[in-house]
């Protein structure tokens, strides 16, 4: 079993529409949660953390934490053919970052 | 802002080549990173290192090496390339000692080629 999961994708939403990107994990010790940003040829960039239970939002950003679930999600508001982008799941466990495969995401205009 | 700098963009070498790749962090970060991706694996963590002189094996260590004798630096060496070492190379820091809020930022990476 994988320390993180994505679903590759690809997804499609149309611009405007909201997109929803999932993650799940197995080490029910993790505490730190991040989804990267990675436009193709580019390097991950981080767009949001969240520690706690429960939403977090910035901007047209929301991170959703559940550990009883171990499962993460971002939502994009929004979507922007700018959004287009493979996004990455990312848990750190106190030792160490375990990388979802990330999910490759089009914004259709 | 956080910056982490890799010394080249893009690289070509050849087979048998000792292979140096640089990455400098200017914000006093105690924890730095190599990764290697590639379409369909994902982020493979090669070495890691959460000290000066000190060096972790990652998930891939095999065909690399690693220096950090200063803090800001973490290099990467391959000793004698290969072409399956072809890839895109990530380097990545973060603060340490932060326990639970860690936060990791990435270089911009470096893409060798290995004719």
């Amino acid at each position: 079993q994988k320390e993180v999961e994505q679903n590759s994708g690809p997804l499609s939403v149309p611009e405007g529409a909201i997109a929803s990107l999932n993650c799940t994990y197995s080490d029910r010790g993790s505490q730190s949660f991040f989804w990267y940003r990675q436009y193709s040829g580019k390097s991950p960039e981080l767009i949001m953390s969240i520690y706690s239970n429960g939403d977090k939002e910035d901007g047209r950003f929301t991170a959703q934490l559940n550990k009883a679930s171990q499962y993460v999600s971002l939502l994009i508001r929004d979507s922007q053919p700018s959004d287009s982008a493979t996004y990455l799941c990312a848990v750190w466990n106190g030792n160490q970052f375990y990388f979802g495969t990330g999910t490759s995401l089009t914004v259709i205009p | 802002d956080v910056k982490v700098t890799q010394s080249s963009r893009y690289l070509v070498k050849r087979t048998g080549e000792k292979v140096f790749l640089e990455c400098v962090q200017d914000m006093d970060h105690e924890n730095m990173f190599w990764y290697r991706q590639d379409p369909g694996l994902g982020l493979r963590l090669i070495y890691f290192s959460y000290d000066v002189k000190m060096k972790e094996k990652g998930d891939i260590p095999e065909g690399y090496s690693v220096s950090r004798e200063k803090k800001e630096r973490f290099s990467l060496i391959l000793e004698s390339a290969s072409t399956n070492q072809t890839s895109m190379y990530l380097c990545a820091s973060s603060l340490g000692e932060t326990g639970l809020q860690e936060t990791q930022y990435f270089g911009p990476g470096t893409r060798l080629l290995v004719l």
